[in-house]
């Protein structure tokens, strides 16, 4: 079955520092791809996502690309705040079902 | 501020009790999903309802019980729940299912005493 695996965390940066938090996947045809950003007391939120081989999605500063030839789809900050603490999920959907397939969260901690 | 509300935020009860959840958006969104969170780990879907009608159960024990009143309205009817229940229930839709992104609500956290 499809599954995605992501780096575990936490990951823990200083302010304006570069973040890179790894994502692959194993799915069959072809799967969107999604970053959900959990903050603290909240739900899920879309962060960004791709639907299809080399789509970049971006959003907030935050990019990933979709790889089909390395089935991965990494995210990426050019320099993180502390308000970007929070936890980040990997997902996919295949594009004949309902579900959403997660990876298992990487807590990002931002300190000043 | 989320576009899918539910209520309550916070819900005490216990085990011989029973409670709702709820879950509302006005988005038009045809697909409505409830999952479950534990600490630290991803959302695990339970139900899948498309067009009103459950379309996935995830083999939910039976003391959960979906409703979908109408288009805009999801309710998680509980009912002599243990204490490894407790966890953050969340609820999302979607424009429809497949791959469409799922927005989700802020969840209830529920605690089983």
């Amino acid at each position: 079955g499809d599954s995605v695996t992501q780096m575990e965390g936490p990951v823990t940066l200083s302010e304006e520092a570069f973040l890179t938090i790894n994502c692959t996947y194993t799915a069959t045809g072809y799967p969107s791809l999604f970053w959900y950003v959990q903050y603290p007391g909240e739900g899920l939120q879309l962060l960004l996502k791709a639907t299809k081989a080399d789509d970049k999605g971006s959003n907030k500063g935050f990019e990933a690309t979709y790889r089909k030839e390395t089935t991965s789809f990494h995210l990426e900050k050019g320099s993180v705040q502390v308000s970007d603490s929070a936890v980040y999920f990997c997902a996919l959907s295949d594009n004949a079902g309902n579900m959403l397939t997660f990876g298992g969260g990487t807590r990002l901690m931002v300190k000043p | 501020d989320t576009e899918v509300t539910q209520t309550p935020k916070h819900l005490v009860m216990g085990m011989t009790n029973k409670k709702s959840l709820k879950c509302e958006q006005h988005m038009g969104h045809r697909a409505m999903y409830w999952y479950k969170q534990k600490a630290k780990k991803p959302p695990e879907l339970m139900f899948v309802y498309s067009y009103e009608k459950l379309s996935i159960n995830e083999s939910v024990p039976s003391r959960f019980s979906p409703e979908c009143p109408n288009s805009s309205l999801l309710n998680l009817h509980l009912h002599a729940l243990q204490p490894e229940d407790s966890a953050l229930y969340l609820c999302a839709s979607s424009q429809e299912t497949g791959d469409q992104p799922q927005h989700f609500g802020d969840g209830t956290r529920l605690s089983i005493l």
